[in-house]
C-alpha cells in the first residue's frame, strides 16, 4: 500500500524567498511520485513527476523535487517564491496501479 | 483539446434528495477517477474506473454512494440519499492509464446538503 505524509498544512514565506515543501512517502513497490498544484475554485494541475529516471526532477514555474530513497522523501523547492505561488500543493504517490493517493495538502502563503 | 468537464458546478440540495454528479473525460483517456475534496480530510479517492469497469471502490463511503460508467466518454456519481455531511467538492480526473499517474482534472462540483 501507498501513502503520502506532507509536513506542515501551512507554509508562509517572503516573496524573493526560497520555498521548501515537505513530504514522505511510503510505498511497498518503487513509486512513482507526483506534485500538483491547486489554485483557488479549480481542480488540480501536475507540476512535476518522478518515474524511476533522474532523482531531481524539474517543473513547470521554476519547481523542482528530489526524490531520496533513503530518507523516503520528496520534497519540493523553488529558489524564489513570486506571489503567483500561493496555492495549494500536493505530494501523490502511486504504485504500478493507477490508484494515485494525495496527502492533505500544504497551502502555501506568499508575504510581500 | 476539451479538458476533463463535470456538471453541475455547484449543487444545493435538502438532506434526502438524490444528487447525480456528472464527468466527461478527456477523449482517449480509459481511466477515470472520483475524489472528495473537504477541509478536514483532503482529497479522497472514492473510486476508479480502466476502461470503462470499476478497479477500485474501497473509497466509497458507504451505500448511498454509487458510480457508473457506461461508456467511455461519461461517467456519473449519485448519493441517495444525500446527507450534510457528504458536502463536499467532488473531482473527476483522467488518465491515460499507462501507470504515469499523470491524471487530469475537471473543475468540480460543490455539494452542498443542508
Amino acid at each position: 500500500a501507498q501513502s503520502v505524509t506532507q509536513l506542515g498544512s501551512h507554509v508562509s514565506v517572503s516573496e524573493g524567498a526560497l520555498v521548501l515543501l515537505r513530504c514522505n512517502y511510503s510505498s511497498s513497490v518503487p513509486p512513482y511520485l507526483f506534485w500538483y498544484v491547486q489554485y483557488p475554485n479549480q481542480g488540480l494541475q501536475l507540476l512535476l513527476k518522478y518515474t524511476s529516471a533522474a532523482t531531481l526532477v524539474k517543473g513547470i514555474n521554476g519547481f523542482e523535487a528530489e526524490f531520496k530513497k533513503s530518507e523516503t522523501s520528496f520534497h519540493l523547492t523553488k529558489p524564489s517564491a513570486h506571489m503567483s505561488d500561493a496555492a495549494e500543493y500536493f505530494c501523490a504517490v502511486t504504485g504500478r496501479d493507477d490508484k494515485i493517493i494525495f496527502g492533505k495538502g500544504t497551502r502555501l502563503h506568499i508575504l510581500p | 483539446d476539451a479538458g476533463v468537464i463535470q456538471s453541475p458546478r455547484h449543487e444545493v440540495t435538502e438532506m434526502g434528495q438524490e444528487v447525480t454528479l456528472r464527468c466527461k473525460p478527456i477523449s482517449g483517456h480509459n481511466s477515470l477517477f472520483w475524489y472528495r475534496q473537504t477541509m478536514m480530510r483532503g482529497l479522497e479517492l472514492l473510486i476508479y474506473f480502466n476502461n470503462n469497469v470499476p478497479i477500485d471502490d474501497s473509497g466509497m463511503p458507504e451505500d448511498r454512494f454509487s458510480a457508473k460508467m457506461p461508456n467511455a466518454s461519461f461517467s456519473t456519481l449519485k448519493i441517495q440519499p444525500s446527507e450534510p455531511r457528504d458536502s463536499a467538492v467532488y473531482f473527476c480526473a483522467s488518465s491515460r492509464g499507462t501507470n504515469t499517474g499523470e491524471l487530469f482534472f475537471g473543475e468540480g462540483s460543490r455539494l452542498t446538503v443542508l
